[in-house]
């Protein structure tokens, strides 16, 4: 299985800040590596595909980076609804893995 | 938009098989473009690929749960289904079915809302 190793766990900041969040990969994954919010109760919700590709209707101050192993999500200008949990996963092999998870609070 | 929605028993008994169904409405599962997927996730804890279906009947599984696990599809009722046997209480967990989007780079773009199962005598 292709390892994802996310981090931070969690992550401290106030609303109009900039946060990036880290994801890398025990192999290459080329862009196959998303990103998604979930907030508490709710499934998880597809921000960024293919590394960088902002999904339909998802705010522009979320953007992707990243290629092979190490990839990155900024948020920037946070707003109050982005507090949530932030997931990474490949879809390069299966089975299909996530990131453990970085939880982002309110300071 | 197509919508995804679970259902089935919240509470399985040890040793018995969890059966889930997922809904496909206001689109079609017959498609070239996408698989179809379960992930669950333990309460507090991360995501976990089940696996996935095609409208052919093509599965993929993961190989932590593939002596247990069973992903089929009823093109005609417009719905897939999980069957996991021999559960335990490792299995508790909200389950979630989801698109994946093959023809682009494999995400999950669309989630039903999650069902809770608890494992439990």
């Amino acid at each position: 299985d292709i390892q994802m190793n996310q981090s931070p766990s969690s992550l401290s900041a106030s609303v109009g800040d900039t946060v990036t969040i880290t994801c890398r990969a025990s192999l290459s994954l080329s862009s196959h590596l998303h990103w998604y919010q979930q907030k508490p109760g709710k499934a998880p919700k597809l921000l960024i595909y293919a590394a960088s590709s902002l999904e339909s209707g998802v705010p522009s101050r979320f953007s992707g980076s990243g290629y092979a192993t190490d990839f990155t999500l900024t948020i920037r200008s946070l707003q109050p609804e982005d507090f949530a949990t932030y997931f990474c996963q490949q879809s390069y092999s299966y089975p299909r893995t996530f990131g453990q998870g970085t939880k982002l609070e309110i300071k | 938009q197509v919508q995804l929605q679970e259902s089935g028993p919240g509470l399985v008994k040890p040793s018995q098989t969890l059966s889930l169904t997922c809904t496909v409405s206001s689109g079609s599962l017959i498609t070239d473009t996408y698989y179809w997927s379960w992930v669950r996730q333990p309460a507090g804890k991360g995501l976990e690929w089940i696996g996935r279906i095609y409208t052919s009947g093509s599965t993929n599984y993961n190989p932590s749960l593939k002596s247990r696990v069973t992903i089929s599809v009823d093109t005609s009722k417009n719905q897939f289904f999980l069957n996991l046997k021999s559960v335990s209480a490792a299995d508790t967990a909200v389950y979630y079915c989801a698109r994946e989007a093959f023809q682009r780079f494999g995400e999950l773009d669309v989630w039903g809302q999650g069902t809770t199962v608890t494992v439990s005598s």
